[in-house]
């Protein structure tokens, strides 16, 4: 059982948009920074997003991220056949660090 | 460009201990933080914990997940690129994709990973 609530899978046509939910509570989202990964299995996870809205250089735009409250959502716009993958959110809760449970990115 | 490998034993014995490296290239391993984490079969991520290296010898906090804490230690070797990971009394529970990954102290965030290395554990 993870910290963090993700959906299981999300899914949409190429070209459309996806939003993925990462919801927690007061003793996590609620007092710090989410952050976002990319993972295709058989790789190393990639960072998409952290400090809630900010992207590293070389993520491309068609990621964005944004929280409020105790909740956060990744957005994909402009769905690519190679943006199906796992995603998962991640932040602080009191002492230590936690993720959400990852949701799948289906292009149909 | 930065890069971080795993590597160690893919099966470990029951209550034995799980030893683990990450090996960093394209990157110092001063002023950062460096992280395991692990994801069992089917399930999602677990943090395990951190070493902060500050370069110094009276400064290096390390930080761990309370559900391991009794068992795990993380150290970092500045000299050969390296932070390794030990987890004692290793239980089947233990059998997890492991991965090793970085944070700058100024992002919330671990900003690269390795790509993991499984480790089994069973007699």
């Amino acid at each position: 059982q993870s910290v963090l609530t993700q959906p299981p899978s999300v899914s949409a046509a190429p070209g459309q948009k996806v939003t993925i939910s990462c919801s927690g509570s007061s003793s996590n989202l609620g007092n710090n920074h989410v952050s976002w990964y990319q993972h295709l299995p058989g790789t190393a996870p990639k960072l998409l997003i952290y400090d809630n809205d900010k992207r590293p250089s070389g993520i491309p735009d068609r990621f964005s991220g944004s929280k409020s409250g105790t909740s956060a959502t990744l957005g994909i716009t402009g769905l690519q056949t190679g943006d199906e993958a796992d995603y998962y959110c991640g932040t602080w809760d009191t002492t230590m660090r936690v993720f959400g449970g990852g949701t799948k990115v289906t292009v149909l | 460009q930065v890069q971080l490998q795993e590597s160690g034993p893919g099966l470990v014995k029951p209550s034995e201990t799980l030893s683990l490296t990450c090996t960093v290239s394209g990157a110092f391993l001063t002023s950062y933080y460096w992280s395991w984490i692990r994801q069992p079969p089917g399930k999602g991520l677990e943090w395990i914990g951190y070493m902060y290296n500050s370069g110094t010898t009276d400064y290096n906090p390390s930080k761990y997940n309370p559900s391991l804490k009794s068992r795990v230690t993380i150290s970092v070797d500045t000299s050969k690129s390296q932070f390794s990971l030990k987890l004692s009394s290793v239980t089947a529970a233990d059998t997890a994709l492991y991965y090793c990954a970085s944070q700058h102290p100024s992002m919330v965030a671990f900003d690269y990973w390795g790509q993991g290395t499984p480790v089994t554990v069973s007699s």
